[in-house]
């Protein structure tokens, strides 16, 4: 089975500073890799995917990530922050376990924009 | 993008009682949806897979006649919490899935708190 590991549980960045959140996971024939956002009280929102493809993926709001087979990893990054983006981020992967297709979450990493 | 709700987004009950909770895919068909349980300041832990017309697929310590799941139609699941204690209070997130799609769309989680 799939895991994934953020290995930040706190980011605290100045607003427009650049951020990086770090998110690795279990190596697998082939993955899809997915970064999702959570405001207070909120459910999830997608902020992009990792599918297949171009290795560099942009989403919404600014952010991007980079799939990077050989680390196993799926850095989200941001070149300038904003008050706004202060939320908890979370790292996902699919996975099939018996016979079903669900998502693997990492612990999450909140990020901290100071002015 | 897609959109999905649920409802209620707060709910307070007695111990004892039960709570109904919704969960639709407004603008997609949602072959596959999920149920979720959030504590504070930590990740999503995975209740349970339903797919439409089929009994849902419970992880492991979830108790299924506590936490029961009916998937009826492609833009509708509940999750009936039945005799609910303290120890159910948390944040109840859903998400739906389109058939041949991997990303998850959630909705915006039920706090529920019993008393």
């Amino acid at each position: 089975a799939q895991s994934v590991t953020q290995l930040d549980s706190q980011v605290p960045v100045f607003e427009e500073a650049p951020v990086e959140l770090r998110c690795n996971y279990s190596s697998s024939v082939s993955v899809y890799l997915f970064w999702y956002v959570q405001y207070p009280n909120q459910g999830l929102q997608l902020l992009l995917k990792y599918l297949s493809g171009s290795t560099l993926v942009k989403g919404i709001n600014g952010f991007e990530a980079e799939f990077n087979k050989s680390q196993t990893s799926f850095h989200l990054r941001k070149p300038s922050v904003h008050i706004s983006d202060t939320a908890e981020y979370f790292c996902a992967v699919s996975d099939w376990d018996g016979g079903y297709n669900k998502l693997i979450f990492g612990a999450g990493t909140r990020l901290a924009v100071h002015p | 993008g897609a959109v999905v709700s649920q409802h209620p987004s707060r709910v307070i009950c007695k111990s004892g009682t039960s709570v109904k909770i919704e969960c639709r895919s407004l603008d997609f068909q949602a072959t596959t949806m999920f149920w979720y349980r959030q504590f504070p300041k930590q990740s999503l832990m995975l209740m349970a897979t339903s797919n439409e017309g089929s009994k849902a697929t419970y992880e492991q310590g979830v108790e299924k006649d506590k936490f029961l799941i009916n998937h009826a139609s492609l833009t509708l699941s509940t999750l009936t919490v039945t005799s609910a204690h303290p120890e159910d209070s948390s944040f109840y997130i859903c998400s739906a899935r389109d058939q041949g799609f991997h990303e998850q769309y959630f909705g915006p989680g039920t706090r529920l708190t019993v008393t």
